[in-house]
């Protein structure tokens, strides 16, 4: 299985804030990366995929990088709806793999 | 438009097998390079992806849970059936349903689309 190490697990920002978030493929998964962000009580919802690509509807505050097994994951400028946690994914190999999210809190 | 919604027993004993459906729309099971797939989340977890199953009739399983696993389609009916047996306190989670496509676009350049569109979950407890 393809590990997706994924960190902080927790970050504290304020609004305004730039914020970024690192996930880590133990093997080559080239750009088939997805970020997600999830609220509680809710599916989580598909922000960035390939590993750049920002998905339709989404504000251009987020964005995302890498390739092979480096990746990056920013928002430009919190803001207050932000506050979630985040999951990236990969989707070269089975299993499909996720990593253990980032929890997003208000400083 | 894609939607996919969850549906099933939200309490099942210990050792019941769970069967779980996902009913979709805005798009076919028939249609080559689509999939629908399963993924859980316990309580305050991580996600956790658990079967996939193609327009081919392809199956692919959890290897940890391979052998509780069972995934089938009913493309008249637009559903997707995720069966585990044995269930356990431990699986007590929100179960989803994903939809997931691959295709070629015109200049032959491949493209993978994984779980773009989810449905709301389901909670499944686990409890006597």
């Amino acid at each position: 299985d393809i590990q997706m190490t994924q960190s902080p697990s927790s970050l504290s920002a304020s609004v305004g804030d730039r914020v970024t978030i690192t996930c880590q493929a133990s093997q080559d998964i080239s750009n088939y990366l997805n970020w997600y962000q999830q609220k509680p009580g809710k599916a989580p919802k598909l922000l960035i995929y390939d590993a750049s690509n920002l998905e339709t509807g989404v504000p251009s505050r987020f964005s995302g990088s890498g390739s092979g097994t480096d990746f990056t994951f920013t928002i430009s400028r919190l803001q207050p709806e932000d506050f979630a946690t985040y999951y990236c994914q990969q989707y070269d190999d089975l299993p499909r793999t996720f990593g253990q999210g980032t929890k997003l809190e208000i400083k | 438009q894609i939607t996919l919604k969850e549906s099933g027993p939200t309490l099942v004993k210990p050792t019941q097998t769970l069967t779980l459906t996902c009913t979709f729309s805005g798009f076919s099971l028939s249609t080559s390079g689509v999939g629908v797939g399963w993924i859980r989340q316990p309580p305050g977890k991580a996600l956790e992806w658990l079967a996939l199953i193609y327009w081919n009739d392809d199956k692919r399983y959890s290897p940890s849970l391979k052998i509780r696993l069972t995934i089938t389609k009913d493309t008249s009916k637009n559903q997707v059936v995720l069966t585990m047996t044995n269930m356990d306190p431990v699986d007590t989670a929100t179960y989803y349903c994903a939809h997931r496509h691959y295709y070629y676009d015109s200049s032959g350049y491949y493209h993978r689309r994984d779980f773009h569109y989810w449905g709301q979950g389901t909670l499944v407890t686990v409890s006597s």
